[in-house]
């Protein structure tokens, strides 16, 4: 079946600049989740939904990033005023209900702020 | 200090080599120990997980973790080129799906 999409692949943009990033879960999938990963970096947890719960936003690092998912179907990033250092390539994951430990991943958007 | 400590290599190995990947950790609620791998430009993909200490044996993949010492590692026996790739420790605590601590990420090539 269909894994996780995201799109766009690549985004180059200008500083100061907003940027929409979209991810499409696996069908069935209840819970998604945004990261970051930054040249040399581990991923940085950004945000976590779950169903139709409030989401967890913990992970986002400033008001700038912005997260929003229709029920259990696709979701946005929105990365507004960007930075060069948002540079970094956003990844998007998706598990069934109760499934933490084995996410799913989509190929990520590469985003490189000039 | 971080949470999960990886040694980002490059690692270089010869085909059919045994490769060891290691990570270390300092929160001692870590319960859920994973081997995420990841190849360029690719998202990564679920190699194997264990939980608590112990080992763990998947084709010519073996987890093992040491809870004592902090320290869980990743085996693969007779490389392959195909084997090529980033490899990235991930951990959790009983609790909490978004408390998922990432490695940086070990870079292995298998060299034919």
């Amino acid at each position: 079946g269909a894994g996780v999409s995201q799109s766009p692949s690549n985004k180059v943009t200008e500083k100061g600049k907003d940027v929409e990033l979209r991810c499409d879960p696996i069908s069935g999938h209840t819970a998604l989740y945004w990261y970051r990963q930054r040249l040399g970096q581990g991923l940085e947890f950004l945000i976590y939904f779950q169903g139709n719960s409030a989401p967890d936003k913990s992970g986002l690092p400033s008001d700038r990033f912005s997260a929003e998912r229709t029920g259990e179907s696709v979701s946005t990033l929105t990365i507004q005023r960007t930075q060069q250092e948002d540079s970094a390539v956003y990844l998007c994951a998706s598990s069934p209900t109760g499934s933490y430990n084995e996410q799913f991943f989509g190929p990520g958007t590469r985003l490189t702020v000039l | 200090q971080k949470e999960v400590e990886q040694d980002p290599g490059p690692l270089s190995v010869p085909e059919g080599a045994i490769v060891s990947l290691n990570c270390t950790y300092s929160n001692s609620a870590f319960q859920y120990f994973m081997w995420y791998r990841q190849y360029s430009r690719k998202g990564p993909e679920l190699l194997m997980y264990t939980y608590s200490s112990g080992n763990k044996e998947d084709g010519r993949f073996t987890a093992q973790v040491d809870k004592s010492s902090k320290y869980i590692s990743l085996f693969i026996r007779d490389s392959q080129p195909s084997d090529s790739a980033t490899y990235l420790c991930a951990m959790r605590g009983l609790t909490g799906a978004n408390n998922l601590f990432f490695g940086t990420g070990t870079r292995l090539t298998v060299i034919p």
